[in-house]
C-alpha cells in the first residue's frame, strides 16, 4: 500500500549548518509528495509541496525535489537557523482522498 | 482569529467518560479531517468529510465518532474513553481542488486516566 517511510531524528545541527532530512516513498500512480512543519505547541502548516516528478518545492530557504526514479522527496536547507527548529512531516497523496505522514523528524538547532 | 479553531486545547478526563472535541474553520473549505498524532507514528486519519451530508472513515475510526453540524463546524466524539485514547488531536480542512493542502487547527490535547 501507500506508505512513507522518513528518517527517524532526533537531529541536532549547529546554527548555520547545512540539513538533510529523507523521505522515500511508496505509492502507485502519480501521487503528490509535501512536506508540513510544526513548530513547537502549534498545528502543522505546509512548508513545500512537488506535484508531479522533478518538480522542486521551495519556501524559507527549504528545497526538495521530487524524485520518481529513486521514490524519494529529501528536504535540504543550505544554512539552518534556530527558528528551524520543529518538527518535520513527509506526507504523500496518493489521490483526492488522503495524505499519508511519515513519523516525523525533530530538528533542534543550536545557536 | 485563526482559520482552525479546536477546543478544547486540553482536556484531562476519566475511563469511560463521553468526551466531545469540537472544531470550527473559516477557510470556507468544504473538506475537513480529524487525524490524531501519537509519538513515534506521525499523524493518522480518524474521520473525514468532504461535505454536511459526507463522512467517512478513516485509518482508526473505531471508538470514535463524528458530527458534520455545518460546513464549518466538524465535531469529534469518543463515546466511552479509555486510557489509549490520550494522544494530541487536530482537525484541519482542505480545498477540493489541485493538491490536497491541508490547514491544521493547534490542536487538542486530550489526557484518559
Amino acid at each position: 500500500g501507500d506508505s512513507v517511510t522518513q528518517m527517524e531524528g532526533p537531529v541536532t545541527l549547529s546554527e548555520e549548518a547545512f540539513l538533510t532530512i529523507n523521505c522515500t516513498y511508496t505509492a502507485t500512480g502519480y501521487p503528490s509528495l509535501f512536506w508540513y512543519v510544526q513548530y513547537p505547541g502549534e498545528g502543522l502548516q505546509l512548508l513545500l509541496k512537488a506535484t508531479k516528478a522533478d518538480d522542486k518545492g521551495s519556501n524559507k530557504g527549504f528545497e526538495a525535489t521530487y524524485r520518481k526514479e529513486t521514490t524519494s522527496f529529501h528536504l535540504e536547507k543550505g544554512s539552518v537557523q534556530v527558528s528551524d527548529s520543529a518538527v518535520y512531516f513527509c506526507a504523500l497523496e496518493p489521490g483526492a482522498n488522503n495524505l499519508f505522514f511519515g513519523t516525523g523528524t525533530r530538528l533542534t538547532v543550536i545557536p | 482569529d485563526a482559520d482552525v479553531t479546536q477546543t478544547p486545547r486540553n482536556r484531562i478526563t476519566k475511563t469511560g467518560k463521553r468526551i466531545m472535541l469540537e472544531c470550527s474553520q473559516t477557510k470556507g473549505h468544504d473538506r475537513m479531517y480529524w487525524y490524531r498524532q501519537d509519538p513515534g507514528l506521525g499523524l493518522r486519519l480518524i474521520y473525514y468529510s468532504f461535505d454536511v451530508k459526507d463522512i467517512n472513515k478513516g485509518e482508526i475510526s473505531d471508538g470514535y465518532s463524528v458530527s458534520r453540524q455545518a460546513q464549518a463546524k466538524f465535531s469529534l466524539s469518543l463515546e466511552s474513553a479509555i486510557p489509549n485514547q490520550t494522544a494530541l488531536y487536530f482537525c484541519a480542512t482542505s480545498e477540493p481542488t489541485g493538491a490536497n493542502v491541508l490547514t491544521f487547527g493547534a490542536g487538542s490535547r486530550l489526557t484518559v486516566l
